[in-house]
Protein backbone atom coordinates (compact mmCIF):
# COMPACT_ATOMS: atom_id res chain seq x y z
CA UNK A 1 0.00 0.00 0.00
CA UNK A 2 1.32 3.30 -0.49
CA UNK A 3 2.11 5.15 2.20
CA UNK A 4 3.72 8.39 4.00
CA UNK A 5 6.08 8.14 7.24
CA UNK A 6 7.21 10.72 9.35
CA UNK A 7 9.04 8.79 12.36
CA UNK A 8 9.31 12.27 14.63
CA UNK A 9 5.91 12.85 16.34
CA UNK A 10 7.28 16.10 18.24
CA UNK A 11 11.16 17.73 17.90
CA UNK A 12 12.53 20.28 20.12
CA UNK A 13 15.19 22.65 18.62
CA UNK A 14 16.75 26.06 19.94
CA UNK A 15 15.93 29.23 17.89
CA UNK A 16 19.09 29.40 15.62
CA UNK A 17 20.00 25.93 15.15
CA UNK A 18 19.66 23.70 12.12
CA UNK A 19 16.44 21.61 11.53
CA UNK A 20 16.04 18.14 9.46
CA UNK A 21 12.45 16.83 9.38
CA UNK A 22 12.15 13.42 8.43
CA UNK A 23 10.01 11.83 5.66
CA UNK A 24 9.97 8.37 4.09
CA UNK A 25 7.51 7.39 1.18
CA UNK A 26 6.46 3.62 -0.09
CA UNK A 27 5.26 4.26 -3.80
CA UNK A 28 6.31 1.93 -6.19
CA UNK A 29 7.38 5.00 -8.37
CA UNK A 30 8.55 7.78 -7.46
CA UNK A 31 5.66 9.85 -6.27
CA UNK A 32 4.74 13.86 -6.03
CA UNK A 33 5.88 15.01 -3.02
CA UNK A 34 4.89 17.95 -0.54
CA UNK A 35 5.86 19.35 2.57
CA UNK A 36 3.08 21.40 4.21
CA UNK A 37 3.29 23.48 7.63
CA UNK A 38 0.31 24.38 9.68
CA UNK A 39 0.38 26.76 12.26
CA UNK A 40 -2.14 26.66 15.72
CA UNK A 41 -5.78 26.59 14.57
CA UNK A 42 -5.32 27.11 10.45
CA UNK A 43 -5.20 25.74 7.72
CA UNK A 44 -1.91 24.31 5.84
CA UNK A 45 0.03 25.99 3.41
CA UNK A 46 2.26 24.39 1.28
CA UNK A 47 6.28 25.06 1.72
CA UNK A 48 7.69 23.26 -1.20
CA UNK A 49 7.14 19.86 -3.83
CA UNK A 50 9.39 17.57 -5.98
CA UNK A 51 8.26 16.31 -9.12
CA UNK A 52 11.13 15.54 -11.22
CA UNK A 53 14.78 16.75 -11.70
CA UNK A 54 17.15 18.62 -9.47
CA UNK A 55 16.61 16.99 -5.65
CA UNK A 56 17.11 19.56 -3.77
CA UNK A 57 14.36 21.98 -3.95
CA UNK A 58 13.82 25.69 -2.29
CA UNK A 59 10.31 26.83 -0.70
CA UNK A 60 9.19 29.45 1.06
CA UNK A 61 10.04 30.83 4.24
CA UNK A 62 13.77 29.66 4.14
CA UNK A 63 13.25 25.68 4.06
CA UNK A 64 14.69 22.84 1.51
CA UNK A 65 13.68 19.61 0.77
CA UNK A 66 16.38 16.63 -0.51
CA UNK A 67 14.90 13.64 -2.58
CA UNK A 68 17.01 10.83 -2.22
CA UNK A 69 15.59 7.93 -4.10
CA UNK A 70 17.80 5.24 -2.45
CA UNK A 71 16.46 6.09 0.98
CA UNK A 72 12.64 6.91 -0.43
CA UNK A 73 13.18 9.51 1.66
CA UNK A 74 12.12 13.55 1.18
CA UNK A 75 13.43 15.25 4.70
CA UNK A 76 12.93 18.78 5.02
CA UNK A 77 15.39 21.07 6.57
CA UNK A 78 16.12 24.74 7.33
CA UNK A 79 19.62 26.02 8.54
CA UNK A 80 18.68 28.62 11.20
CA UNK A 81 15.31 28.19 12.91
CA UNK A 82 13.31 30.91 13.95
CA UNK A 83 10.60 31.23 16.95
CA UNK A 84 7.96 31.75 14.30
CA UNK A 85 8.70 28.33 12.53
CA UNK A 86 7.06 26.78 15.57
CA UNK A 87 4.08 24.82 13.63
CA UNK A 88 3.45 21.13 12.99
CA UNK A 89 4.98 19.90 9.59
CA UNK A 90 3.42 17.11 7.27
CA UNK A 91 5.12 15.59 4.74
CA UNK A 92 2.32 14.40 1.48
CA UNK A 93 2.73 12.17 -2.01
CA UNK A 94 0.93 11.76 -4.68
CA UNK A 95 1.34 8.88 -7.43
CA UNK A 96 0.51 5.72 -8.88
CA UNK A 97 -3.26 5.18 -9.82
CA UNK A 98 -3.80 8.12 -7.07
CA UNK A 99 -2.24 10.92 -9.00
CA UNK A 100 -4.46 14.01 -8.01
CA UNK A 101 -4.97 12.63 -4.21
CA UNK A 102 -2.37 13.37 -1.35
CA UNK A 103 -1.49 10.86 1.01
CA UNK A 104 -0.13 12.74 3.74
CA UNK A 105 2.26 11.83 7.09
CA UNK A 106 1.34 11.68 11.08
CA UNK A 107 2.77 15.32 11.16
CA UNK A 108 5.44 16.64 12.95
CA UNK A 109 5.08 18.42 16.13
CA UNK A 110 8.05 21.89 15.91
CA UNK A 111 8.41 23.39 19.22
CA UNK A 112 10.80 26.17 19.02
CA UNK A 113 12.99 27.13 22.53
CA UNK A 114 13.96 30.80 22.88
CA UNK B 1 -7.25 30.78 2.82
CA UNK B 2 -8.29 33.32 -0.17
CA UNK B 3 -10.66 31.73 -2.21
CA UNK B 4 -11.68 28.64 -0.43
CA UNK B 5 -14.35 28.72 2.78
CA UNK B 6 -15.71 26.21 5.16
CA UNK B 7 -18.79 26.96 7.22
CA UNK B 8 -19.31 26.81 9.82
CA UNK B 9 -16.00 26.94 11.53
CA UNK B 10 -17.19 25.34 14.38
CA UNK B 11 -19.82 23.05 15.55
CA UNK B 12 -21.16 20.62 18.50
CA UNK B 13 -23.52 18.29 17.70
CA UNK B 14 -25.35 15.68 19.68
CA UNK B 15 -24.73 11.96 19.01
CA UNK B 16 -27.59 10.64 15.50
CA UNK B 17 -27.98 13.35 14.41
CA UNK B 18 -27.46 14.80 10.87
CA UNK B 19 -24.44 17.32 10.34
CA UNK B 20 -23.42 19.10 7.04
CA UNK B 21 -20.21 20.90 6.26
CA UNK B 22 -20.25 23.38 3.32
CA UNK B 23 -16.55 24.25 1.30
CA UNK B 24 -17.35 26.62 -1.19
CA UNK B 25 -14.16 27.90 -3.40
CA UNK B 26 -14.16 31.11 -5.52
CA UNK B 27 -11.28 29.29 -7.63
CA UNK B 28 -13.33 27.43 -10.55
CA UNK B 29 -11.42 24.82 -9.65
CA UNK B 30 -12.36 21.09 -10.46
CA UNK B 31 -10.88 18.78 -7.78
CA UNK B 32 -12.21 19.24 -3.93
CA UNK B 33 -11.38 17.22 -1.19
CA UNK B 34 -12.08 16.32 2.60
CA UNK B 35 -10.04 15.07 4.57
CA UNK B 36 -10.33 14.79 8.36
CA UNK B 37 -7.22 15.75 10.97
CA UNK B 38 -6.86 13.33 13.91
CA UNK B 39 -4.11 13.71 16.42
CA UNK B 40 -1.69 10.67 15.09
CA UNK B 41 -2.97 10.35 11.93
CA UNK B 42 -2.34 13.22 10.10
CA UNK B 43 -4.84 13.95 7.42
CA UNK B 44 -6.98 11.24 5.98
CA UNK B 45 -9.23 11.64 2.77
CA UNK B 46 -12.84 11.17 3.48
CA UNK B 47 -14.23 11.89 -0.04
CA UNK B 48 -13.40 13.99 -3.06
CA UNK B 49 -14.53 15.09 -6.31
CA UNK B 50 -13.51 15.58 -9.87
CA UNK B 51 -16.29 17.59 -11.42
CA UNK B 52 -20.12 18.39 -10.72
CA UNK B 53 -21.44 15.26 -9.78
CA UNK B 54 -18.78 13.10 -9.78
CA UNK B 55 -17.49 11.94 -6.68
CA UNK B 56 -16.17 8.69 -4.94
CA UNK B 57 -14.70 7.41 -1.61
CA UNK B 58 -11.49 7.82 -0.28
CA UNK B 59 -10.21 5.89 2.66
CA UNK B 60 -11.99 6.64 5.59
CA UNK B 61 -15.76 7.43 4.21
CA UNK B 62 -18.01 4.87 6.40
CA UNK B 63 -20.79 7.43 7.91
CA UNK B 64 -19.96 10.13 5.49
CA UNK B 65 -21.26 11.37 2.26
CA UNK B 66 -20.96 13.76 -0.30
CA UNK B 67 -22.61 16.07 -2.78
CA UNK B 68 -21.54 18.21 -5.35
CA UNK B 69 -24.51 20.45 -7.13
CA UNK B 70 -22.02 23.02 -8.15
CA UNK B 71 -18.70 23.27 -9.26
CA UNK B 72 -18.21 25.84 -6.40
CA UNK B 73 -19.21 23.79 -3.80
CA UNK B 74 -18.73 20.53 -2.07
CA UNK B 75 -20.48 19.30 0.86
CA UNK B 76 -20.05 16.72 2.97
CA UNK B 77 -22.93 14.96 5.41
CA UNK B 78 -22.51 12.78 8.22
CA UNK B 79 -25.67 10.95 8.02
CA UNK B 80 -25.61 10.32 11.50
CA UNK B 81 -22.89 11.77 13.83
CA UNK B 82 -21.47 9.57 16.34
CA UNK B 83 -18.07 10.32 18.83
CA UNK B 84 -15.63 8.51 16.42
CA UNK B 85 -16.24 11.51 14.16
CA UNK B 86 -15.62 14.34 16.40
CA UNK B 87 -12.44 15.80 14.21
CA UNK B 88 -11.19 18.73 12.50
CA UNK B 89 -12.66 18.55 8.52
CA UNK B 90 -10.18 19.88 6.39
CA UNK B 91 -11.73 20.92 2.99
CA UNK B 92 -9.33 21.27 -0.42
CA UNK B 93 -8.67 22.27 -3.94
CA UNK B 94 -6.66 21.58 -6.53
CA UNK B 95 -6.07 21.49 -10.15
CA UNK B 96 -5.75 18.05 -12.12
CA UNK B 97 -2.55 18.69 -12.62
CA UNK B 98 -1.13 18.70 -8.60
CA UNK B 99 2.48 19.90 -9.99
CA UNK B 100 1.45 23.06 -10.25
CA UNK B 101 0.13 24.69 -7.51
CA UNK B 102 -0.55 21.82 -4.78
CA UNK B 103 -3.38 21.69 -3.04
CA UNK B 104 -5.04 24.78 -1.15
CA UNK B 105 -6.97 24.39 1.83
CA UNK B 106 -9.68 25.79 3.73
CA UNK B 107 -9.29 27.13 7.46
CA UNK B 108 -10.60 23.86 8.69
CA UNK B 109 -14.29 23.10 10.88
CA UNK B 110 -13.94 21.98 14.33
CA UNK B 111 -16.54 19.32 15.13
CA UNK B 112 -17.08 17.79 18.67
CA UNK B 113 -20.23 14.84 18.67
CA UNK B 114 -21.49 15.04 22.59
Amino acid sequence: AQSVTQPDIHITVSEGASLELRCNYSYGATPYLFWYVQSPGQGLQLLLKYFSGDTLVQGIKGFEAEFKRSQSSFNLRKPSVHWSDAAEYFCAASGGTSYGKLTFGQGTILTVHP
Amino acid sequence: DAGITQSPRHKVTETGTPVTLRCHQTENHRYMYWYRQDPGHGLRLIHYSYGVKDTDKGEVSDGYSVSRSKTEDFLLTLESATSSQTSVYFCAISEPDIRLLGYTFGSGTRLTVV
